[in-house]
């Protein structure tokens, strides 16, 4: 059974980068086609979909958040990270990392909590 | 790329069904067959209900149906019951690798 688990600061300043890393268990990241994923949701409100990864290094990002953002792998960590650059208490949410199964999430952390505040 | 869009809110008494709605356009929903479903209780994480617009995952009840027609999909939930009271958000693919989700839909149990 996979299981991921993302950990990192809860409290992030303002104009800083937003650093995020998830280990996956009970299977190689690198077995298989999948993607790994990051998604966030602002306190009340609904899923954001943030970027993704495949093990070769590959990443794909949602446009609006492109430029700020970069998704790298450790495989042999079996981690996969997130860094959001710029931070503002609009990027304040729960973050989830989750397994991309040809484009549906089968696989999610229990998400973590970043604020953005001084 | 938009949000697709998921009515807020809708309800049901147990027993009945409820449909929930999300629309998109050709170059999501309409385009692709890369449509998912997501349930949500409260302090939660999503879990996965429907996948590539119809199929279940093993383990999911069939009455957690889904369809598609044109840019919408939906997702029919029958026999509802107390603990279908969640949050439920669809997803599509939505073309150069990327995803998009809907708003998302509070379902009350009534």
């Amino acid at each position: 059974q996979v299981q991921l688990q993302e950990s990192g600061p809860g409290l992030v300043k303002p104009s800083q980068t937003l650093s995020l890393t998830c280990t996956v268990s009970g299977g190689s990241i690198s077995s298989g086609f999948y993607y790994w994923t990051w998604i966030r949701q602002p306190a009340g409100k609904g899923l954001e979909w943030i970027g993704r990864i495949y093990t070769s290094g590959s990443t794909n990002c949602n446009p609006s958040l492109k430029s700020r953002v970069t998704i790298s792998v450790d495989t042999s960590k079996n981690q996969f990270s997130l860094n959001l650059t710029s931070v503002t208490a609009a990027d304040t949410a729960v973050y989830y990392c989750a397994r991309d199964n040809e484009y549906h999430f089968d696989y999610w952390g229990q998400g973590t909590v970043v604020t953005v505040s001084s | 790329q938009s949000a697709l869009t998921q009515p807020r809110s809708v309800s049901g008494s147990p027993g009945q069904s409820v449909t929930i709605s999300c629309t998109g356009t050709s170059r999501d929903v309409g385009g692709f067959k890369y449509v998912s479903w997501y349930q949500q209780h409260p302090g939660k994480a999503p879990k996965l209900i429907i996948y590539d617009v119809s199929k279940r995952p093993s383990g999911v009840p069939d009455r957690f149906s889904g369809s598609k027609s044109g840019n919408s999909a939906s997702l029919t939930i029958s026999g509802l019951q107390a603990e279908d009271e969640a949050d439920y958000y669809c997803c599509s693919y939505a073309g150069s690798y990327t995803e998009v989700f809907g708003g998302g839909t509070k379902l009350t149990v009534l």
